[in-house]
């Protein structure tokens, strides 16, 4: 089984539109969790950190479910430049290692 | 204060030739992560390596690929003996040792094309 696993999509949403995706991780010693954002052949880069409490940032909420073992983004106000596919990353155990689901993709059409 | 570095961006080999690919983390960080990205697909883990040291090495493939991270200069990884399947995109990514809260940056990536 996947350490990390995502719907792939893609997701197509009109803009305006309020998106979520989930993700499940299968170790429940995962410590920490993030959302990447990774655009057409280019690197991921951080979108937010996920903390037990729930964090939100701007249209971005971030929710932690550690009894379910899900992490999940919700984006509000879709805008065309959130397109882009939305990684899912977990570090699992005693060393730094991330754990990168496959990721999720997003197309938002005007 | 540069990012992760990764070199070349763009790397054509033929078939059978050797492909080094190097990364210097952000200055400061101990961790390296080497991830491939084949076209379409999502980011598969290679290995992870602290400085002399390779941590986890389980998702690299049992040959002709080797990684290191020494003491001085960048991490390499190395791909002997080149074939067509291992053409796709190779990430360095670093973290800082500062606990369990620490992202990771990725570098742009190279590019690898076997011909």
């Amino acid at each position: 089984r996947k350490e990390v696993e995502q719907d792939p999509g893609p997701f197509n949403v009109p803009e305006g539109a309020t998106v979520a995706f989930n993700c499940t991780y299968s170790n429940s010693a995962s410590q920490s969790f993030f959302w990447y954002r990774q655009d057409c052949r280019k690197e991921p880069k951080l979108l937010m950190s996920v903390y037990s409490s729930g964090n939100e940032d701007g249209r971005f909420t971030a929710q932690l479910n550690r009894a379910s073992q899900y992490i999940s983004l919700l984006i509000r106000d879709s805008k065309l430049s959130d397109s882009a596919t939305y990684l899912c990353v977990v570090i699992v155990g005693n060393f730094n290692k991330f754990y990168f689901g496959s990721g999720t993709k997003l197309n938002v059409k005007p | 204060n540069a990012g992760v570095m990764q070199n070349p961006r763009h790397l054509v080999r033929r078939r059978g030739q050797e492909a080094r690919l190097r990364c210097s983390p952000v200055k400061g960080h101990s961790h390296v992560y080497w991830y491939r990205q084949l076209p379409e697909e999502g980011l598969k883990f290679m290995v992870y390596l602290q400085k002399e040291n390779i941590i986890d090495e389980s998702g690299m493939p049992k040959e002709r690929f080797s990684a290191e991270f020494p003491k001085e200069g960048p991490s390499i990884l190395r791909i002997q003996q080149v074939v067509r399947g291992d053409s796709a995109a190779y990430f360095c990514a670093s973290s800082p040792d500062i606990g369990w809260k620490t992202e990771a940056f990725f570098g742009q990536g190279t590019r690898l094309t076997v011909v």
